[in-house]
């Protein structure tokens, strides 16, 4: 299986402004999820969106996928600094396997 | 949630040494998953442990490489055999969560050095 792209590969933002990362995929999918790595510790998982689903919110967090473009933005609105780490799209594409996108690092200035 | 961890957190290894990494969970899990992160990289899954059989490997993944063990349900080692700089990483294992659409949780990470 391949992974998928994110872009962008790093993003630095101030303190109170929106991120937003992008991710591509390859082949058809059952869900895709988001995760969260802190400083290269274990991957934190944020939200899920089925296939069947266009867009999902958590907290300040809002999620889209496009299945006609394979394609998925994650939006985090009125970002802190605790929001620094890199995120990882992973794609549920069958035989309980996650693919993992190559992650955005965010960098929230102060 | 599944609250999981790992043995060692770290370790700084000579080439040509062997090292076995636990990782521990806290319920009963059908499926345990290993990764491999390199420096700078995103993750990629090294094999699928089920207890009671034997692992599933990845693609470039080789059983004498990496075995792995999964002697019951909430636990899971696994091994990085005959030790190369090339295999300085972090090794994270991680749970499917319910079971159903593979939402996964995953334990801290072990950061393997070799020199």
């Amino acid at each position: 299986s391949q992974q998928g792209e994110e872009d962008p590969q790093a993003l630095s933002i101030q303190e109170g402004e929106n991120a937003t990362m992008n991710c591509s995929y390859k082949t058809s999918i059952n869900n895709l999820q988001w995760y969260r790595q802190n400083s290269g510790r274990g991957l934190v998982h944020l939200i899920l969106i089925r296939s069947n689903e266009r867009e999902k919110h958590s907290g300040r967090l809002r999620v889209t996928l496009d299945t006609s473009k394979k394609s998925s933005s994650l939006l985090i609105t009125a970002s802190r600094a605790a929001d620094t780490a890199s995120y990882f799209c992973a794609t549920d594409e069958g035989a309980q396997k996650l693919v993992f996108g190559q992650g955005t690092r965010l960098t929230i200035n102060p | 949630s599944a609250v999981i961890s790992q043995k060692p957190s770290r370790d700084i290894c000579q080439r040509g040494t062997s090292l076995t990494i636990q990782c521990q969970v806290d319920s009963q899990v059908t499926m345990m998953f290993w990764y491999r992160q390199q420096p700078g990289q995103s993750l990629t899954l090294i094999a699928t442990a089920n207890q009671g059989s034997e692992a599933t490997y990845e693609s470039g993944f080789v059983i004498d490489k990496f075995p792995i063990s999964r002697p019951n349900l909430t636990f899971s080692t696994l091994t990085v055999s005959n030790m190369s700089p090339e295999d300085s990483s972090i090794y994270l294992c991680s749970v499917d969560r319910t079971g159903v659409e593979n939402e996964q949780f995953f334990g801290p990470g072990t950061r393997l050095t070799v020199l």
